[in-house]
């Protein structure tokens, strides 16, 4: 079974630009959430997506945004870029969001770096 | 707002020694995930604990449950340079949604 993918794994933009980040789960998987990854937070969750709703949704601001797809795709975006925003961008998929466990199986991730 | 401290942050020893890495929150959590993540990829997950006082091992890895489900610990016995990688704990409670909270990671580097 082919594992999470995500594209694309690197991306350069500039102070202000927009970004699309893009994520397919497990075949099966229909439970989708987005983490940032920095050396100073670590790990922080984003959203969670689950049948083309969001779920669950951590604390960044509006400019963080996400939709899943009828095939369980994933995208999210993230507008009006800052410098702060450039770390790496996780996608994990699980078998079915409410379950006790939540396993999480992750792709590569994107690092975005906003110059 | 539930949160995981780990401990320590950051682990360096010589090939064959045991390390321990402690996650410890003052939430209960209803489980519980190891993950190892290494450079350039996404964490990977070793283990999940649910059981208060659980107790899983996976070679030389063990994985131990709090009683009270606040804490957890791993311990390496006889650590390889492969088990090189940051350590991150996890844990989800249906109180939050099922959403997982994540410690801040243990880096450990295993030298030859």
């Amino acid at each position: 079974k082919a594992g999470v993918t995500q594209t694309p794994r690197y991306l350069i933009k500039t102070r202000g630009q927009q970004v699309t980040l893009s994520c397919s789960p497990i075949s099966g998987h229909r439970s989708v959430s987005w983490y940032q990854q920095t050396p100073g937070q670590g790990l922080q969750f984003l959203f969670e997506y689950f049948s083309e709703t969001q779920r669950n949704k951590g604390n960044f601001p509006g400019r963080f945004s996400g939709r899943q797809f009828s095939n369980s795709r994933s995208e999210m975006n993230v507008s009006t870029l800052e410098l702060g925003d450039s770390a790496l961008y996780l996608c994990a998929s699980s078998v079915l969001a409410g379950n006790s466990y939540n396993e999480q199986f992750f792709g590569p991730g994107t690092r975005l770096t906003v110059l | 707002t539930q949160l995981l401290e780990q401990s320590p942050q950051f682990l360096s020893i010589q090939e064959g020694e045991n390390l321990t890495v402690y996650c410890n929150s003052s939430s209960v959590f209803s489980s519980l995930q190891w993950y190892r993540q290494e450079p350039g990829e996404g964490p990977v997950l070793l283990v999940t604990v649910v059981t208060g006082g659980e107790v899983k091992k996976l070679k030389r890895l063990t994985f131990q449950f709090g009683d009270a489900r606040k804490d957890s610990s791993l311990h390496i016995t006889a650590a390889q340079t492969g088990d090189t990688g940051l350590y991150l704990c996890a844990g989800s409670s249906k109180a939050a949604g099922n959403k997982l909270t994540f410690g801040g990671g243990t880096r450990v580097l295993v030298k030859p």
